[in-house]
């Protein structure tokens, strides 16, 4: 169904390590967006993006760092990763355009940082 | 402070019984969408209401707006063990394409 791709799909690093969620789509949608969710929480926006050299940040301060190259790829960056970064992260897509107003999301990428 | 809050937190049900879950939002909105994520994955879209709908329906789904109130409903008829999952109200503000989540309801149905 959703051409969105995000990988690895599970991480255990340590302390301090420098890190990189990968995110892939293949729909061609200008909008991609990073959520960040702790277990049976809600989802918070901590990053996005509305197309190419664009990107801002979410309603939840985070430490990461995302870039917009390329349509398709929007990864997200944590150059000294704590504890405190363990978090589920989801990446997700859309056009908006008036007969598709949804999101597509990835698989999610469980991050635990020791 | 989130935008929606869904309630109940969890609920669970025998299979074949009806599922209802709300979602309340704070600011005006262009639409409301629910979600449904299964255990430690992405999030599935169902169904999208506009602002000037007040009822919805897909299939088992049904899902109505009350803007007067700023709140939302999503029913679930002839539930099934399938449907366990966690829901999630999202809205999308007058200012449009960033999406808000709730914290989302757990529905059990049990077989």
């Amino acid at each position: 169904e959703a051409d969105i791709y995000q990988t690895p799909r599970y991480l255990v690093i340590g302390t301090g390590k420098k890190i990189t969620l990968e995110c892939s789509q293949t729909m061609g949608h200008d909008k991609m967006y990073w959520y960040q969710q702790d277990p049976g929480m809600e989802l918070h926006l901590i990053h996005y993006s509305y197309g190419v050299n664009s990107t801002e940040k979410g309603d939840l301060s985070s430490e990461s760092t995302v870039s917009r190259i390329r349509t398709e790829h929007f990864p997200l960056t944590l150059e000294s990763a704590r504890p405190s970064h363990t978090s589920q992260y989801l990446c997700a897509s859309g056009d908006f355009g008036r007969a598709n107003e949804k999101l597509f999301f990835g698989s999610g990428t469980q991050l635990s940082v020791l | 402070s989130q935008q929606g809050e869904e309630d109940p937190q969890a609920l669970s049900i025998q299979e074949g019984e009806n599922a209802t879950m709300n979602c309340s939002y704070k600011t005006s909105i262009n639409n409301l969408q629910w979600y449904r994520q299964n255990s430690g994955r992405g999030l599935v879209h169902l169904i999208l209401i506009r602002s000037n709908e007040r009822e919805k329906h897909s299939g088992r789904l049904r899902v109505t707006l009350d803007t007067s109130k700023k709140s939302s409903s999503l029913l679930i008829t002839a539930s099934r063990a399938a449907d366990t999952a966690s829901y999630f109200c999202a809205t999308d503000k007058a200012a449009g394409n960033k999406l808000t989540f709730g914290g989302g309801t757990r529905v059990l149905v049990k077989p």
